[in-house]
This record gives structure tokens, C-alpha cells and sequence, in this order.
């Protein structure tokens, strides 16, 4: 029961430096997402996968790019942190665009010092 | 501006007893409402979803209530348990080609001994 699987759970960043957040799912969905979340705020949309082979920004891309891989894999790059950046960020899928429920891994917690 | 706003932030109840969260959101045109449960360090997972055309649903010991009128929605936990120490958080579903989902801020629920 695997479900959404993200790596790593912490990590701590320079300003500056890079780092590609994994996600995997293996439930066949062919929707994917990821999401910051801070706090006294709702989760807010980084970047979206309708369907392998297409993403899309959501609300907060910039700072972001991402890699939807095959249709299990959705990876989150963040070319050159910043203290900005500092949250938790959670990766989730979904049967469809449509379906509003969502599947989430268990979340990496980032620090940009 | 579509928002969703969720009060109280934060609530502390003694085990057994009964809670009421609510949920007011301004998203339009609507279509779906979901409850989410969010346990520490752990990604959201999804309670209930209230379509326009329900008033109420349950889950268990949860029951959701939904006014499509007055735009505003209720989780009621009766008889309260320690593993219901979580946040809970309302999402609202946008019909557009986006397919938004718009999150509220959660609520966070204590349950004491």
C-alpha cells in the first residue's frame, strides 16, 4: 500500500543551491500535483500534471520547473533556493483533473538558510 | 476573489466531547466541497465530499453539513477521540478549465485526556 511515496522527508538548503524533490505513485492515476504548504495557510498549487506528457503552473511556480517523468513520476526542481522557499512541500495525485480527491505523500520538510 | 476561510484556527476539547468546524468560502461557480484530516507530519487525507445537491453526510462519527445558499459548511465530530488530533481542512472545487481547488487554512483540533 505504497500509495504516493516522496523523497527525501527533510532537507536543508543553502541559498543558492539545488535540489530535485522525487514523487511517485502507483496507483495508475494520471493526475499530479505539487503543493507547498505554510503555515496559517491553505496548500497552495506549485505545478500540475493533467496527464503524462503535460504540466502546468499553478498559483506559486515561480522559483519552480518540474518534471512529469512517465506517468508514475512527478519531480519538483528548485534551480537556485531561497529562504522564501522554506515550507513543506507535498506531492499528490488523482484519478482525473476532475476528481477532486487527492492522494498526498507524506510531505518534505525544506529549510533554505 | 474565490476564498475559502475556515474558523476557529485552533480548538482544544476534552476527550468525548463534540465539536463543530466551520467553513465559509466565496468560490464561484461551485462545484464540490471536500473535508480533509490532516495528522501531524502527515499529508492530507480526504474525509467527505458535499456535491450542490446534499445537506449532509456522514462519515462515521463525522457528518458534514452543507448550505449552498449561504455558502458555508459544518464537520461535526461527536463523541471525540485522541486519534481525532488533527488539522482539518475545507476545499472547495472551482468549476473552471483549471480545475482549481481552493483550500482553506484548516483548523487545528486538540483532543485532551
Amino acid at each position: 500500500n505504497a500509495g504516493v511515496t516522496q523523497t527525501p522527508k527533510f532537507q536543508v538548503l543553502k541559498t543558492g543551491q539545488s535540489m530535485t524533490l522525487q514523487c511517485a505513485q502507483d496507483m495508475n492515476h494520471n493526475s499530479m500535483y505539487w503543493y507547498r504548504q505554510d503555515p496559517g495557510m491553505g496548500l497552495r498549487l506549485i505545478y500540475y500534471s493533467a496527464s503524462e506528457g503535460t504540466t502546468d503552473k499553478g498559483e506559486v511556480p515561480n522559483g519552480y520547473n518540474v518534471s512529469r517523468l512517465n506517468k508514475r513520476e512527478f519531480s519538483l526542481r528548485l534551480e537556485s533556493a531561497a529562504p522564501s522557499q522554506t515550507s513543506v512541500y507535498f506531492c499528490a495525485s488523482s484519478v482525473s483533473p476532475a476528481d477532486t480527491e487527492a492522494f498526498f505523500g507524506q510531505g518534505t520538510r525544506l529549510t533554505v538558510v | 476573489k474565490n476564498q475559502v476561510e475556515q474558523s476557529p484556527q485552533s480548538l482544544i476539547i476534552l476527550e468525548g466531547k463534540n465539536c463543530t468546524l466551520q467553513c465559509n468560502y466565496t468560490v464561484s461557480p461551485f462545484s464540490n466541497l471536500r473535508w480533509y484530516k490532516q495528522d501531524t507530519g502527515r499529508g492530507p487525507v480526504s474525509l467527505t465530499i458535499m456535491t450542490f445537491s446534499e445537506n449532509t453526510k456522514s462519515n462515521g462519527r463525522y457528518t458534514a453539513t452543507l448550505d449552498a445558499d449561504t455558502k458555508q459548511s459544518s464537520l461535526h465530530i461527536t463523541a471525540s477521540q485522541l486519534s481525532d488530533s488533527a488539522s482539518y481542512i475545507c476545499v472547495v472545487s472551482a468549476i473552471n478549465s483549471n480545475y482549481q481547488l481552493i483550500w482553506g487554512a484548516g483548523t487545528k483540533l486538540i483532543i485532551k485526556p
